[in-house]
């Protein structure tokens, strides 16, 4: 069956515009999360969306970033006015109840 | 104090090896573990749960010792293949559904 899914692979993008990330989680798996993970660094929490609610949002670095799911099922991190600093992979994953989570390929974000 | 801390290495072991990650949590509410395998550019990949009773899959053994607060994973017969970054992974408490991560011991198995 088809993994997690996410789009697009690469983005690379200028200072101070927006990006958009999407996330297609596994059938089935109500919950999804954000990551990031920074050249040689380990993974930072985002978010985390229970259904379509988001009971979790402690990792959202600051008010440039905002995710929302619909219909229970994709997911768009959006980052507004980026900064080099945002340069990193962002890894979606989604889970059922009880599993670990299935990670997607990621989106690697290079803000020039 | 990190949530989970790991030894980073590198191991560096031959093939054929025995060579075992240890990994210390802080959280004693903590109730799931994983080991995930991560290879270069890639995305982390679960390789297996960990239970209280020990478990096994192959050449892999995970256990998990709660009264010590630390998890380990036990790679017999070392492969080519088994060359990655390996992670403690934890449910950092029961309802948030976050996954804490451990920065990840690297392995490099050698001919």
């Amino acid at each position: 069956g088809a993994g997690v899914s996410q789009s697009p692979s690469n983005k690379v993008t200028e200072k101070g515009k927006d990006v958009e990330l999407r996330c297609d989680p596994i059938s089935g798996h109500t919950a999804l999360y954000w990551y990031r993970q920074s050249l040689g660094q380990g993974l930072e929490f985002l978010i985390y969306f229970q259904g379509n609610s988001a009971p979790d949002k402690s990792g959202l670095p600051s008010d440039r970033f905002s995710a929302e799911r619909t219909g229970g099922s994709v997911s768009t991190l959006t980052i507004q006015r980026t900064q080099q600093e945002d340069s990193a992979v962002y890894l979606c994953a989604s889970s059922s109840t009880g599993t670990g989570q299935f990670f997607g390929p990621g989106t690697r974000l290079t803000v020039l | 104090r990190k949530e989970v801390e790991q030894d980073p290495g590198p191991f560096n072991v031959p093939e054929g090896a025995t060579v075992a990650f240890n990994c210390t949590y802080s959280n004693s509410a903590s109730q799931s573990f994983f080991w995930y395998r991560q290879d270069c550019r890639k995305e982390p990949k679960l390789l297996m749960s960990v239970y209280s009773s020990g478990n096994e899959d192959g050449r892999f053994t995970a256990q998990l010792n709660r009264a010590s607060q630390y998890i380990s994973l036990l790679i017999r017969d070392s492969k080519l293949s088994d060359s990655a970054t390996y992670l403690c992974v934890l449910y950092g408490s029961s309802n948030t559904g976050k996954l804490i991560f451990g920065q990840g011991t690297t392995l490099q198995v050698k001919p």
